[in-house]
């Protein structure tokens, strides 16, 4: 089953708004990372946050972890047009057998409305 | 400028074609890793590598090979393609031996097998 799950799947604001993205996971994480898709390209890694940290700023995003709920929020705010885009969450858990492995959330679309 | 370039961005294909799609980074990274991007399914690992000639199975490795004979190229090798391999690949690098920090991904290769 999927470690991180990206919530809502879909959300559309107006420009100016801000947007919020939550991300659920179940198992226990070194970290936690945060990546933005445009239609088609590439991912670009946004921000990460580390299992002893609470909150992360960079520019207009917030990221926010509270490992108890295992969960994390993505907010972006006073959005803009160009923030369309596909956004997911991407966490570092440790296997069964001791490696760790960075897994995807599905991701999901934020569509930002002139 | 720090890059990871795949070749070809765009390929169509017929069953049992053998084809390469290449991939080269320019920041000496240690790690690269494959990735297949569906619809409904995410991102998922294909095969990945932690360093020149060591090379793992990710999640959905059937069907595929892969090399590193350099560390900045990690070319993935459709021996005898079929349609169900139809899909958006990425090639990712990392800095961090396991590659569960900051991912620089490719622009994609949109593969079609007829």
């Amino acid at each position: 089953s999927q470690q991180g799950e990206e919530d809502p799947q879909a959300l559309s604001i107006q420009e100016g708004e801000n947007a919020t993205m939550n991300c659920s996971y179940k198992t226990s994480i070194n970290n936690l990372q945060w990546y933005r898709q445009n239609s088609g390209r590439g991912l670009v890694h946004l921000i990460l946050i580390r299992s002893n940290e609470r909150e992360k700023h960079s520019g207009r995003l917030r990221v926010t972890l509270d490992t108890s709920k295992k969960s994390s929020s993505l907010l972006i705010t006073a959005s803009r047009a160009a923030d369309t885009a596909s956004y997911f969450c991407a966490t570092d858990l440790i296997t069964q057998g001791g490696s760790e492995k960075l897994v995807f959330g599905k991701g999901m679309k934020l569509t930002v409305n002139p | 400028e720090a890059q990871v370039t795949q070749n070809p961005r765009y390929l169509i294909t017929v069953t049992g074609k053998k084809l390469t799609v290449t991939c080269s980074q320019n920041m000496n990274h240690e790690y690269m890793s494959w990735y297949r991007q569906d619809p409904g399914l995410g991102l998922r690992q294909i095969y990945y590598s932690m360093n020149v000639e060591v090379t793992d199975k990710g999640d959905v490795p059937e069907g595929y090979k892969v090399s590193r004979k350099e560390k900045r190229n990690f070319p993935l090798i459709l021996e005898s393609p079929s349609p169900n391999q139809t899909s958006l690949y990425f090639c990712a690098s990392s800095r961090y031996i396991a590659g569960v920090g900051e991912l620089f991904f490719g622009e994609g290769s949109r593969l079609t097998v007829l």
